[in-house]
């Protein structure tokens, strides 16, 4: 049973142009999501974060909105560059959980064209 | 700061021999997680530890699978024995625990180790 879904395995974008990664949730606990980013025979490293009491968190090139109501949040990277290519991986957590135990998803695969 | 570090970064061995990973956290950090990513999957808990007590694992195999944190620092995972199945990328990963603010969800992760079961 996925918690945390990430239903595109894949996505290619023209460098310069918008990315956008989505995923959905079906647990109503989770009130914590991260994205991270993983680049092959590398550890995911932490990106950006939002908690459910926010609908948007800003870093720089990189939005997360939380739609609470539909279970989805969607990373917004702009503008795209090269250096964006790797798996990002969206995950969830519960501050009411006894413990902080963080689900991960299946990851999107991003490809940015030059 | 060093970050995780864990080691062999590559292994190869045959099903039904043993292994081990070791894995590093950074300085001070409470927690310690061991995940197993299985390639085109996100990382899954095996087992997690809050200084060298286990919080969690529930996902780990314990009829192969084995994990212990010396004295709340240093983490060894070990398989005994291996089955194909077992092929995957072992992460390791600290944060600093419940507690610390938002930013105590945010887990910093070794290269991991790539095992291959033949």
């Amino acid at each position: 049973d996925q918690q945390v879904k990430q239903n595109s395995p894949s996505l290619s974008v023209q460098e310069g142009r918008i990315s956008i990664l989505n995923c959905d949730y079906t647990n109503s606990m989770f009130d914590y999501f991260l994205w991270y980013k993983k680049y092959p025979a590398e550890g995911p490293t932490f990106l950006i974060s939002i908690s459910s009491i926010k609908d948007k968190n800003e870093d720089g090139r990189f939005t997360v909105f939380l739609n609470k109501s539909a279970k989805h949040l969607s990373l917004h990277i702009v503008p795209s560059q090269p250096g964006d290519s790797a798996v990002y991986f969206c995950a969830a957590s519960s501050f009411r959980a006894s413990y902080d135990k963080v689900i991960f998803g299946p990851g999107t695969s991003l490809s940015v064209i030059p | 700061e060093a970050g995780v570090a864990q080691s062999p970064r590559y292994k190869i061995i045959e099903k039904r021999q043993s292994v081990a990973f070791w894995c590093n956290p950074i300085s001070g950090h409470a927690t310690l997680y061991w995940y197993q990513q299985i390639l085109g999957q996100g990382p899954k808990l095996l087992i997690q530890f809050q200084n060298n007590g286990v919080v969690d694992d529930s996902q780990l195999p314990k009829d192969r699978f084995s994990a212990e944190r010396l004295k709340g620092v240093d983490s060894t995972l070990k398989i005994q024995p291996a089955k194909l199945e077992d092929s995957a990328v072992y992460l390791c990963a600290s944060s600093s625990g419940r507690g610390q603010g938002l930013f105590s969800y945010e887990q910093y992760f070794g290269p991991g180790t790539r095992l291959t079961v033949t």
